[in-house]
């Protein structure tokens, strides 16, 4: 285990509504990033977290944002949810500046949009 | 982004060594090769990383074309619990933000 963890685990939405997904990063890491899997598919970037702010971005809309905290744990959240967002939602965290920046995943949250 | 490509799926037979392959033909020159693997229902699981040099640690051992166009990832011996979808990935840093960028990675079926 990573001693990441991520909450709910599973979660099931309708078409139009909003999300809210957590992640508790690892004892020590001050950087969090968050990841999408689709069915099939390998984890696909959607930005990042450092001092509680927004410190890289992938191709995905402003309807994805995010949140760090001061204790370093991060939310995910997602607008008008659409089908195409039922995936694996996965966060990573390390630690910047820590000579090894290997990142560790929590074991992720499923949600299905229907 | 350009992405890696690996070979959608391998076998290999149990206590054997496995070569899992890897093309990053357009991979610049400060961008890292990491490994993860995923087992089925959990998240990614770090392997192994190298720039330039091949590396070794308990779990795999990494070797990197001279040119850093391909790499191989080797399984000493191969158990059951090494079946995964192993990925094959660049890491982009840029200014201090790490972003793993990943393909859609090799199923590895280990035969008892």
């Amino acid at each position: 285990e990573t001693g990441v963890t991520q909450s709910p685990t599973h979660l099931i939405k309708t078409r139009g509504q909003q999300v809210t997904l957590r992640c508790s990063s690892q004892s020590g890491h001050n950087t969090v990033s968050w990841y999408q899997q689709a069915l099939g598919q390998g984890p696909q970037f959607i930005f990042q977290y450092y001092r509680e702010e927004e410190n890289g971005r992938g191709n995905f809309p402003p309807r994805f944002s995010g949140l760090q905290f001061p204790n370093y744990s991060s939310e995910l959240n997602v607008n008008a949810l659409e089908l195409d967002d039922s995936a694996l939602y996965l966060c990573a965290s390390y630690l910047r500046g820590g000579g090894q920046e290997t990142q560790y995943f929590g074991p992720g949250t499923r949600l299905l949009v229907l | 982004d350009a992405k890696t490509t690996q070979p959608n799926s391998m076998e290999s037979n149990e206590e054997e060594p496995v070569h899992l392959p890897c093309n990053h033909s357009t991979i610049s020159g400060t961008d890292y090769i990491h490994w993860y693997r995923q087992l089925p229902s959990q998240g990614p699981e770090y392997v192994i990383h190298g720039l330039t040099s091949n590396v070794n640690n308990r779990m795999a051992s990494l070797a990197i074309a001279e040119d850093r166009k391909s790499s191989t990832l080797i399984l000493h011996r191969a158990t059951l619990r090494d079946a995964a979808v192993y990925y094959c990935i660049r890491r982009v840093s840029n200014f201090g933000n790490e972003k793993l960028t990943f393909g859609t990675g090799t199923r590895l079926t280990i035969i008892p």
